[in-house]
């Protein structure tokens, strides 16, 4: 079992609609989680990041965390074109000193 | 958010020489950097983790003599790729997490290699 799993899609909405981007994580200690969008060809960008359970909003971009069922989400509202990108999820334990460990991403196509 | 570069951006270079990519942290001391490879539409790899002031810790199956890491100050580290082969040719990203905050962290734009 991975340590962080994310479906690879590829995930498919048409522009406007709610993309919904779902992480599972196996370390029950993990206290730090992050969403990262990379385009093609180009780095991971942090967009979000989540410490405690519940919801944190930041414009169109929604992250969820539930610990006790060591899941995490994004959602993305009002989907556009160029929200098209892979979407990696990163877990943290606070003793390892900086280091996330990363999804293998799910990528996303929002279709005009 | 903190920033983060790499240089070269890109570089070609023939089989059997060395390269050097730099990694910078421009707004924050990194005491920690990592390094990541990445093949086209494949997953991030995680290389090494880079201290300043004292050696790399490698990922299993990376070889340390290869890919040489040196962390001399709290915001460089470099990577060098020693007798470069075309298998070599990747996506090379470095990232330092932002250790005063909430260790977030922060990755360059990577450097493309191509070793012909």
């Amino acid at each position: 079992q991975k340590e962080v799993e994310q479906n690879s899609g590829p995930l498919s909405v048409p522009e406007g609609a709610i993309a919904s981007l779902n992480c599972t994580y196996s370390d029950r200690v993990s206290q730090s989680f992050f969403w990262y969008r990379q385009y093609s060809g180009k780095s991971p960008e942090l967009i979000m990041s989540i410490y405690s359970n519940g919801d944190k909003e930041d414009g169109r971009f929604t992250a969820q965390l539930n610990k006790a069922s060591q899941y995490v989400s994004l959602l993305i509202r009002d989907s556009q074109p160029s929200d098209s990108a892979t979407y990696l999820c990163a877990v943290r334990r606070n003793t390892n000193a900086g280091k996330s460990t990363f999804g293998d991403g799910t990528t996303l196509t929002v279709k005009p | 958010g903190a920033v983060v570069s790499q240089h070269p951006s890109w570089v070609i270079c023939k089989s059997g020489t060395s390269v050097k990519i730099e990694c910078r942290s421009l707004d924050f001391q990194a005491t920690t950097m990592f390094w990541y490879r990445q093949f086209p539409k494949q997953s991030l790899m995680l290389m090494a983790t880079s201290n300043e002031g004292s050696k790399a810790t490698y990922e299993q199956g990376v070889e340390k003599d290869k890919f040489l890491i040196n962390h001399a100050s709290l915001t460089l580290s470099t990577l060098t790729v020693t007798s470069a082969h075309p298998e070599d040719s990747s996506f090379y990203i470095c990232s330092a997490p932002e250790m005063a905050g909430r260790y977030e962290q922060y990755f360059g734009p990577g450097t493309r290699l191509t070793v012909t």
